[in-house]
């Protein structure tokens, strides 16, 4: 009854492949987002996703790119893998857009190992 | 642009003290909201409490309250007859509410209880 989950949990790959993350909630939300954590343990939303607006931090390198193939799934691709993009990636859910106390559900993270 | 800022790195408290966790934010939209998260060692983001900019009283959850003071901009996390299991790092995070964006995060607290 895992509220939002994500796999794999753990991805060790090589600089230059391709490689995806997948999230899925099971909560009816229909706002999901990824966060990137790094090394100093600091957080930072990538995309903010809902079926009618995707916003993309403008920081994200273009090679990053959610895929939501319903509702209840928003998907991470990641191309042309670098070192820097080793870190902790979380995915998080919640109701609506906009609105108060919308609590974010996170996924319990995937541990990205860029060699 | 929204901003939080956590001042306290590192704090280390006796087992039953009761705990202060600084955050001060920066907004010039009126609606927003606070949020704070525990990360434990295993990594997962638990969501502690919320408060709202326009709530009258401070929020509370069990043994977490929020001392809200919209004035200063602040928005400390307290939490009583703190326990070994608090030990985690504690992060305050911000969303405008009619904003698409995610949450914005500072830059964590890492909390240790001693015994």
């Amino acid at each position: 009854d895992t509220a939002v989950s994500q796999t794999p949990k753990y991805l060790v790959t090589q600089m230059g492949n391709d490689k995806s993350i997948k999230c899925e909630q099971n909560l009816g939300h229909d706002t999901m987002y990824w966060y990137k954590q790094d090394s100093k343990k600091f957080l930072k939303i990538m995309f903010s996703y809902n079926n009618k607006e995707l916003i993309i931090n403008e920081t994200v390198p273009n090679r990053f790119s959610p895929k939501s193939p319903d509702k209840a799934h928003l998907n991470l691709h990641i191309n042309s893998l670098e070192l820097g993009d080793s870190a902790v990636y979380f995915c998080a859910s919640s109701h609506g857009l906009a609105g108060g106390s919308n609590e974010q559900f996170f996924g319990p993270g995937t541990r990205l190992t860029v060699l | 642009a929204q901003k939080i800022t956590q001042t306290q790195p590192g704090m280390f408290v006796q087992e039953k003290e009761a705990v202060t966790l600084d955050c001060t934010y920066d907004t010039s939209d009126p609606s927003y909201g606070l949020f704070w998260y525990k990360q434990p060692s295993s990594g997962e983001m638990i969501f502690l409490i919320y408060q709202g900019s326009y709530d009258q009283q401070n929020a509370t959850e069990g043994r977490y309250s929020l001392n809200f003071q919209k004035a200063r901009k602040s928005a400390n996390l307290v939490i009583s007859a703190s326990q070994l299991g608090d030990s985690a790092m504690y992060f305050c995070a911000m969303r405008e509410v009619w904003s698409a964006d995610g949450l914005t995060f500072g830059k964590g607290t890492h909390l240790i209880i001693q015994p």
